[in-house]
């Protein structure tokens, strides 16, 4: 079974601080997806990785996928409190989508 | 502006029910897909559908069946439902399960008394 681990679980900060949130597998991905999902929301697409070793910008946040297409990273600079939501990264299995286990995120003002 | 539709936000049902979550697509996708979502679990896959009448199990099927007779819509039956498939399901779709988004519903919230 592919599994796709989180870290950290939770991470409470201040406005103004950067993070990163990581997405760790033994499993070797076609692509990884970042998703953001708000409080009684399904979740939203960020962005999809496909090239090991590709690096994406959103604005203020930097997705990059692991050389060996194992394991992703998320990095927020300069946190707002509209990035609270929980993030969830997606892997590409056989015919579905393989998701991690999250990271709730608080930015406080 | 593409959209996934779930019947139900909330849902109380008596355990031993039997239990219909609703699931609509008008974005003409061959892929749909059940999960739950529950606290430091992540979604977990339920079950899922690449074509119309075609179903396969996921990680979770067991006390859960679905059905697909049209390429819209996709229902997820809880046979007989009980107190521990309390949790936020959560019904998405996609045009191919590789590097395309997937389109997630609101999710629907039930509780199993």
């Amino acid at each position: 079974t592919q599994l796709l681990e989180q870290s950290p679980q939770f991470l409470s900060i201040q406005e103004g601080e950067n993070l990163t949130v990581y997405c760790n597998s033994s499993s070797v991905f076609s692509s990884l997806q970042w998703y953001r999902q708000e409080p009684g929301e399904g979740p939203v697409l960020l962005v999809t990785v496909v090239t090991g070793g590709e690096v994406k910008k959103l604005k203020r946040l930097t997705f990059q996928f692991g050389d060996a297409r194992k394991d992703s990273s998320l990095h927020i600079t300069a946190a707002q409190p509209g990035d609270t939501g929980l993030y969830l990264c997606a892997g590409a299995g056989t015919y579905k989508y393989i998701f991690g286990t999250g990271t709730r995120l608080k930015v406080l003002a | 502006d593409v959209k996934v539709t779930q019947s139900s936000r909330y849902l109380v049902k008596r355990t031993g029910e039997k239990v219909f979550l609703e699931c609509v697509q008008d974005m003409d996708h061959e892929n749909m897909f059940w999960y739950r979502q529950d606290p430091g679990l992540g979604l977990r896959l339920i079950y899922f559908s690449y074509d119309v009448k075609m179903k396969e199990k996921g990680d979770i099927p067991e006390g859960y069946s679905v059905s697909r007779e049209k390429k819209e819509r996709f229902s997820l039956i809880l046979e007989s439902a009980s107190t521990n498939q309390t949790s936020m399901y959560l019904c998405a779709s996609s045009f191919s399960y590789m590097n395309t988004e997937a389109f997630f519903g609101q999710g629907t919230r039930l509780t199993v008394v």
